[in-house]
């Protein structure tokens, strides 16, 4: 079946470096990859979505990349800062609209 | 984009018991979801709800416990029936397949402790 991973592990980082989540899938390729973000007692919301023929996409200070050789994508947030701190989801599509989560990677930047 | 609320935004209930929660869309959209996230998990699909036809369960979630309408375009409700502890999660309901983005919306979630 369809599996995704994310660093179990919380991330912590000092303000201004740059932090890389990883989401890494099995048995599957998708058409496309979405991340977001969620915040403690709110519901995801959607950062970015690169599909399986980009490399890379890039948005303000996050970027994106999706190997669909290595079933691997990195998240990265360049310059970090506190406000940044939350649980960072990656998904795939399925047929229909349907995502599949990750279980999610918590950042923690400190000033 | 679209903007999603739910009620209600958290309750407390007893074992046994139903809890319906409501969910409403400032536009009008094809496909709504359900998912649940259980403490320090991810979200799990439960249902797709089309305007106009039964909904579509996934592997493991069924009509019985996690009944579903969809009377219109911009509401949806899902009951969790007979409840027991293990149903203690927070259900969101999103949107999304519109447009070419496919990005999908979420609204703030429902967080539901059963006693």
């Amino acid at each position: 079946s369809q599996k995704i991973e994310q660093n179990s592990e919380a991330l912590n980082i000092q303000e201004g470096k740059t932090a890389t989540l990883t989401c890494n899938y099995t048995n599957y390729s998708p058409a496309y990859l979405q991340w977001y973000r969620q915040d403690p007692g709110r519901g995801p919301v959607f950062l970015l979505l690169i599909r399986e023929n980009e490399k890379e996409k890039r948005k303000e200070r996050l970027k994106v990349t999706f190997d669909t050789t290595l079933k691997q994508s990195l998240f990265h947030i360049t310059a970090s800062q506190p406000a940044d701190s939350a649980t960072y989801l990656c998904a795939l599509d399925t047929q229909g609209g349907k995502l599949i989560f990750g279980q999610g990677t918590e950042l923690s930047v400190k000033p | 984009s679209a903007v999603i609320s739910q009620k209600p935004s958290r309750d407390i209930c007893q074992r046994g018991t139903s809890l319906t929660i409501q969910c409403q869309v400032d536009s009008q959209v094809t496909m709504m979801f359900w998912y649940r996230q259980q403490p320090g998990q991810s979200l799990t699909l439960i249902a797709t709800a089309n305007q106009g036809s039964e909904a579509t369960y996934e592997s493991g979630f069924v009509i019985d416990k996690f009944p579903i309408s969809r009377p219109n375009l911009t509401f949806s409700t899902l009951t969790v029936s007979n409840m027991s502890p293990e149903d203690s999660s927070i259900y969101l309901c999103s949107v999304g397949g519109w447009s070419s983005t496919d990005t999908q919306y979420f609204g703030p979630g429902t967080r539901l402790t059963v006693l």
